[in-house]
């Protein structure tokens, strides 16, 4: 049981380049998550899902766009990068009717340049 | 959902317990209080929640006040370890919420 699986770990990206963060889970859950963490910052909400063929916008979805056609994956695309989107990415994943309790991937970090 | 207030930071002497306060004063009837901790770099991981009544697990105990307008979580002997960001979060329990993490009290276990 992997629990939450992001790649890449670590990316290097020039601005105007496009790229996907994938994320898997292989607990069933029902509920994904991408959000964004700054230095320093809290986290940030940018996109939800709360089952296959279902994605909501969350506080700060501008500059990606996510998917999701199975329940196992959730993957972020950002488009046009740009250095604001330089971030540390994390998706998670709960089961079910929605708890607040959140299983956690390793994060990607992001480098705009 | 209900905003929370936490301190910006904490500092704690390792054995000793660790009581982190959060203050939630707008928390409705069917709002939870959720607690979590980042380790540097690490993805955030889920500590405890509660309603009404004071819960523990393995990790942690949740103190929650009768008009349930403040919490305070323990770590009861702090180790190196639990140095970390602790977020304090109130959410409802319904399908298509998703949580919301403020900036969360930073823990420094020192030895």
């Amino acid at each position: 049981n992997a629990g939450v699986t992001q790649t890449p770990k670590f990316r290097i990206l020039k601005i105007g380049q496009s790229m996907t963060l994938q994320c898997t889970q292989d607990m069933n859950h029902n509920y994904m998550y991408w959000y964004r963490q700054d230095p320093g910052m809290g986290l940030k909400l940018i996109y939800y899902s709360v089952g296959a063929g279902i994605t909501d916008k969350g506080e700060v979805p501008n500059g990606y766009n996510v998917s999701r056609s199975t329940t196992e994956d959730f993957p972020l695309r950002l488009e046009l990068a740009a250095p604001s989107q330089t971030s540390v990415y994390f998706c998670a994943s709960s089961y079910g009717l929605y708890t607040g309790e959140l299983f956690f991937g390793e994060g990607s970090r992001l480098t705009v340049l | 959902d209900a905003k929370t207030t936490q301190p910006p930071s904490m500092d704690c002497a390792e054995g000793r317990a660790a009581n982190l306060p959060c203050n939630h004063s707008t928390i409705s009837g069917n709002e939870y209080v959720y607690w979590y901790r980042q380790i540097h770099s690490q993805g955030p991981q889920y500590i405890i929640h509660g309603l009404k009544n004071n819960e523990t697990n393995e990790m942690a105990s949740l103190i929650i006040t009768e008009d349930r307008k403040s919490s305070t979580l323990i770590l009861p002997h702090a180790t190196l370890r639990d140095t970390a960001v602790y977020y304090c979060i109130v959410i409802q329990s319904q399908a298509g919420t998703a949580l919301i993490f403020g900036k969360g009290t930073t823990l420094s276990v020192s030895s």
